[in-house]
């Protein structure tokens, strides 16, 4: 299968931008996604990006896309304890999706 | 009600048992697919079907089975459970979009946690 990278745990303080990162192999996907897993729960899309685009705003998120070298990012500005979670990135080149490892977020009120 | 549903949410057998976990989905997508979570591996795809004739095989699908009974309906099987097969199972569907919304996106059901002694 694809290799999709995450690492695996970030700290951040309430109210500080947190920035989680992926690398992936596949150049093919056109689009490039980010899923946010609570606590017993499954997981949920939090944001995509179109593999033609280089940023995507969407409130407090931000994804960062850098082709050249395969390079995902995901920021969350103004963090907060409800951000606490596993977030995942994921590629889907041809039918099938490749999930990172997830990173878990812990937000310190 | 959830749009994907996975029961049993959680299980406790014993090695060797046969065990089955089952997904349905209202969401009227073709295509579904089985994934195992595994603490600092992710998500790994075990199968997944995009429609009811079509069965497909992913990355880890050695010790498994699948039945696609109904567009609404898949089903994973561990006909003999070992210990290494314990984990978080999740069912997701998707649509492979329309023009104008051809995001892809997976809906995941809330998961299935299954414990093999």
């Amino acid at each position: 299968g694809e290799d999709v990278e995450q690492s695996l745990f970030l700290s951040v303080r309430e109210g500080d931008s947190s920035v989680i990162n992926c690398t992936y192999t596949d150049s093919s996907s056109t689009y490039l996604y980010w899923y946010k897993q609570e606590p017993g729960a499954g997981l949920q899309l939090l944001t995509y990006i179109f593999s033609n685009m280089d940023m995507k705003q969407d409130q407090r998120l931000t994804v960062l896309l850098n082709k050249k070298d395969k390079h995902l990012s995901l920021r969350i500005a103004d963090t907060q304890t409800g951000d606490s979670a596993i977030y995942f990135c994921a590629e889907a080149p041809g039918n099938q999706f490749y999930f990172g490892t997830g990173t878990s977020l812990t937000v310190i009120p | 009600d959830a749009d994907v549903t996975q029961t049993p949410r959680n299980r406790i057998t014993k090695t060797g048992k046969r065990i089955m976990l089952e997904c349905s989905q209202t969401k009227g997508h073709d295509r579904m697919y089985w994934y195992r979570q595994d603490p600092g591996l992710g998500l790994r795809l075990i199968y997944y079907s995009f429609d009811v004739k079509d069965i497909n095989k992913g990355e880890i699908s050695d010790g498994y089975s699948v039945s696609r009974q109904a567009q609404a309906k898949f089903s994973l099987s561990l006909e003999s459970a070992i210990p290494n097969q314990t984990a978080l199972y999740f069912c997701a569907t998707s649509d492979p979009g329309t023009s104008g919304r051809a995001t892809g996106e997976l809906f995941f059901g809330e998961g299935s946690r299954l414990t093999v002694l």
